[in-house]
């Protein structure tokens, strides 16, 4: 059974303060590795997809990568607005379609 | 539309009552997914239709939820009898093109008293 697990479950970082958000998975097949940002209230919103091992993404202040077992979401020097839960998903060679698993999320506070 | 849209944005009901929730997806996407978010978890796969059919219902937790998509664009989920245990954040999402990106919409919060 494909696993998603996310980890802190919760982050707090001075504003500038970098660190690292932690997504250890097993799966069937990985056909994607997806990284979302969800605000308070709001759908998923689409930060990243890594497909094989060795692989890295950025996006400002964000940085994906992604080994056999595990991907890592990199926050350099984050600003308040970076304050969201982040959410790895899985998309697997068994899954219908382009169905995704989820983690439980990781929620960040980056306080001023 | 320019993104994917849920009807609506917040429903409350009685225990045993029925309710629908709508989702149009963006234009052209042939697939849909319907998801379901409880407080403090990951969004958890319900439905996910290709076109006009439910490809796979295998999320679907029992025999009270069905959805429709009748002419391969807006889509229903029904809840029937509903429980307290439905209360959660429903999502739906679409995806048309090959790199496997779901887009989301804001959900609808279904809250069963």
């Amino acid at each position: 059974e494909d696993q998603v697990t996310q980890s802190p479950e919760a982050l707090r970082l001075q504003e500038g303060e970098s660190s690292s958000l932690n997504c250890s998975y097993t799966v069937s097949g990985l056909r994607g590795l997806f990284w979302y940002r969800q605000d308070p209230g709001k759908g998923p919103e689409f930060l990243f997809t890594l497909y094989s091992a060795g692989e890295e993404k950025e996006k400002e202040r964000l940085k994906a990568t992604l080994t056999k077992k595990e991907s890592f979401l990199h926050i350099t020097a984050p600003k308040p607005e970076d304050s969201a839960t982040y959410l790895c998903a899985v998309q697997a060679g068994s899954n219908s379609g382009y169905a995704l698993n989820f983690g439980k999320g990781t929620s960040l506070l980056v306080t001023p | 539309g320019a993104g994917v849209s849920q009807t609506p944005s917040n429903k409350v009901t009685e225990k045993g009552k029925y309710v629908e929730l709508r989702c149009d997806p963006i234009s052209g996407h042939t697939a849909l997914y319907w998801y379901r978010q409880s407080l403090g978890q990951g969004p958890e796969f319900l439905i996910y239709f290709q076109g006009t059919g439910a490809a796979d219902d295998s999320g679907l937790p029992n025999d009270r939820f069905f959805a429709v998509r009748p002419e391969g664009s807006v889509s229903t989920l029904k809840i029937q009898r509903t429980e307290r245990g439905d209360s959660a954040v429903y999502l739906c999402a679409s995806s048309g093109g090959t790199t496997g990106e779901l887009f989301f919409g804001e959900g609808s919060r279904l809250t069963v008293l």
